[in-house]
């Protein structure tokens, strides 16, 4: 059981590159995010999803992309990367049905991004 | 979702119990004390939550006054590894979506 991983650790581009960030999970979990975390800074949501099929915008979400075609895998993606998007990209997953101790979300390691 | 405050950081001699404080005076009744950590670079880490009754797992105990407006996370041997930021969020229970992390608590652990 690996919880969630994400693809890659690392990646620097250049201005107007695009990429796409894997996040997949092996928890049967409906609901899956990604953050941003900047220097001194909180978590920002950018998007999520309820289930496969299904996204909705976060706090953060202008310049990025997401789908959620296979229940465990969530991609975000950078279409034409800039400087302000180098930061810290974290998923999230959590179970998402019901009951208070359903709602806790669990992270990966996270994907460190340098736009240059 | 109820705002929380917490002191920006503390100090913790290893061994010893690290109490955590988090003030939630606006915290409305179906709201959840939900406590997570990031030790530094990795992602956040749930540690513990509750409603009323004070919880304890195998990472932490949870205390909440009787009036809900505060609450204290409890490390009972607080080791090196337990350095991180700690995070306090109040959220209505079973609800999903956006974790609104503040600015936490800094723990330092020394030998």
């Amino acid at each position: 059981n690996a919880g969630v991983t994400q693809t890659p650790k690392f990646r620097v581009l250049k201005t107007g590159q695009s990429m796409t960030l894997l996040c997949a999970q092996d928890m049967n979990h409906e609901y899956m995010y990604w953050y941003r975390q900047d220097p001194g800074m909180g978590l920002r949501l950018i998007h999520y999803s309820v289930g496969e099929g299904t996204t909705a915008k976060g706090e953060v979400p202008d310049g990025y992309n997401v789908s959620r075609l296979k229940k465990q895998n969530f991609l975000l993606g950078l279409e034409s990367a800039a400087p302000s998007q180098t930061s810290v990209y974290f998923c999230a997953s959590s179970y998402g049905i019901g009951v208070s101790a359903s709602d806790t979300q669990y992270f990966g390691p996270g994907t460190r991004l340098t736009v240059l | 979702d109820a705002k929380t405050t917490q002191p920006p950081s503390m100090d913790c001699a290893e061994g010893r119990a690290a109490n955590l404080p988090c003030n939630h005076s606006t915290i409305s009744g179906n709201e959840y004390v939900y406590w997570y950590r990031q030790i530094h670079s990795q992602g956040p880490q749930y540690i513990i939550h509750g409603l009323k009754n004070n919880e304890t797992n195998e990472m932490a105990s949870l205390i909440i006054t009787e009036d809900r407006k505060s609450s204290t996370l409890i490390l009972p041997h607080a080791t090196l590894r337990d350095t991180a930021v700690y995070y306090c969020i109040v959220r209505v229970g079973g609800s999903q979506g956006n974790l609104i992390f503040g600015k936490g608590t800094k723990l330092s652990v020394k030998p």
